[in-house]
């Protein structure tokens, strides 16, 4: 059990160009999920999925936004033409599925934009 | 709606003091789930405590403790003798068991420990 694992842990790009983030859950966990902290303030969930099934979407993710978890294990997230407001930092976590368990952070992806 | 308050944005006590961090919640469901993670300055969230809406008993985890009071919708937490180590931002979350567990963070607060 090594963790959670994100990368990139930063990620500078100009405004207008694509973006792809990795995450690693736990192995033997079956959910996982991707939040947006900005500074100051707590995560914001996005999305959240069990195995590769993507069960919810947050009102926050725009059509810019995709995430994807095609073989139940890792997940990527792609953010299309970025834009200012998009720099944050981006959270993967993770938790086994026997109702509502905590949940294992990685350490984040750092977007700036420039 | 589910809404998670964190009416301390800094906290500033010196070592040895007792603090408590203070967390009021919204929710119409009648199951939920509460949890405390923290944030050292290394950034990774760390989960500390979680709870279910029909546990009300108060929790003691060394120098950690938990109050649960569902009549003021409310889950703090306390530090007992603080110590540097604490310094870090403290969210409190909570996950409806209808919301597909999904879990709403407060904004945290954030502990300054002095030596």
């Amino acid at each position: 059990d090594t963790g959670v694992s994100q990368d990139p842990r930063h990620k500078i790009t100009k405004r207008g160009q694509n973006v792809t983030f990795r995450c690693d859950p736990i192995s033997e966990h079956n959910r996982l999920y991707w939040y947006r902290q900005t500074l100051g303030q707590g995560p914001e969930f996005l999305t959240y999925f069990q195995n590769e099934a993507q069960l919810e979407k947050s009102r926050l993710l725009s059509d810019r936004f995709s995430a994807e978890r095609p073989k139940g294990s890792f997940s990527t997230l792609e953010i299309q033409r970025t834009e200012q407001g998009d720099s944050a930092m981006y959270l993967c976590a993770s938790s086994d599925d026997r109702g509502n368990q905590p949940q294992h952070f990685g350490d984040g992806t750092r977007l700036s934009i420039l | 709606a589910q809404k998670v308050t964190q009416a301390q944005t800094e906290i500033s006590v010196v070592e040895k003091e007792d603090v408590t961090l203070d967390c009021v919640y919204e929710t119409r469901d009648t199951t939920y789930y509460l949890f405390w993670y923290k944030q050292p300055p290394s950034g990774e969230l760390v989960f500390l405590i979680r709870r279910n809406s029909f546990d009300e008993q108060n929790e003691i985890s060394g120098r950690y403790s938990w109050n649960f009071q569902k009549s003021t919708s409310s889950f703090n937490f306390t530090i007992t003798a603080s110590q540097v180590v604490d310094s870090a931002v403290y969210f409190c979350a909570l996950s409806e068991d209808t919301g597909g567990f999904k879990t709403i963070f407060g904004a945290g607060t954030r502990l300054f420990v002095k030596a």
